[in-house]
């Protein structure tokens, strides 16, 4: 299958700091990337769907001047978390969506893991 | 209710074992994905499906649309298998992926 890469896979930061996380399709154009955040022992939430371009549509509760999503270019996504909090520590994945003949494909990231101390 | 159900929610297994993980829902579905999801967190997709059965290597999935209802069959079963398996499905009237909570297979040599 397609190739999602995510870096940094791991980060740990102060309070009250801004992370970049950056999500790239590696060998193909992605339609449409998928920000998602996961807590221990639970599945994944979708925090918001970004197309190439325009702006991010996100999920009820999740805010957009916290978690600013930038979508460059059809293989580079990114997701900023703005003056963290501890209570943002959790395990950040994107996936990324791609059209193989009739069928939408959608790929996953390797995730990157956010403590905030 | 959730939307996806999982079952069981942990499955412990000795090593070449026959595995059966199972997956219901109650919308209308466009396609099911299975993933997996090793401890160090990255989620790998197995297989999507729209109709039928899909095999690649050890693992199997079927779906069947009526029932609403998919499997995941490991044969053969290997310490390495050991994983959470989600079942994800995306509805004919949205964009986005419905997941399961999961199944956490550990797998014994």
């Amino acid at each position: 299958g397609a190739v999602v890469s995510q870096h940094p896979s791991r980060v740990i930061c102060k309070s009250g700091t801004s992370v970049k996380i950056e999500c790239r399709s590696l060998d193909f154009q992605a339609t449409t990337m998928f920000w998602y955040r996961q807590f221990p022992k639970q599945s994944l939430m979708l925090m918001a769907t970004s197309n190439e371009g325009s702006k991010a549509t996100y999920e009820q509760g999740v805010e957009k001047d916290k978690f600013l999503i930038n979508h460059a270019s059809l293989t580079l996504s990114t997701l900023t978390v703005t003056s963290a909090h501890p209570e943002d520590s959790s395990f950040y994945i994107c996936s990324a969506r791609v059209r193989t003949g009739p069928y939408n494909e959608q790929f996953f990231g390797p995730g990157t893991r956010l403590t905030v101390l | 209710k959730n939307e996806v159900e999982q079952s069981p929610q942990n499955l412990t297994a000795q090593e070449g074992e026959f595995i059966t993980i199972n997956c219901s829902y109650s919308v209308g579905i466009s396609a099911l994905h299975w993933l997996q999801q090793h401890p160090g967190g990255g989620i790998v997709s197995l297989f999507m499906l729209s109709s039928g059965k899909k095999k690649h290597g050890r693992l199997i999935a079927t779906i069947n649309i009526q029932e609403k209802h998919s499997s995941l069959h490991i044969t053969a079963s290997h310490p390495r298998d050991s994983a959470v398996y989600i079942c994800a499905v995306k509805e004919t009237s949205g964009s986005r992926l419905t997941f399961g909570e999961g199944t956490q297979l550990t797998v014994n040599p």
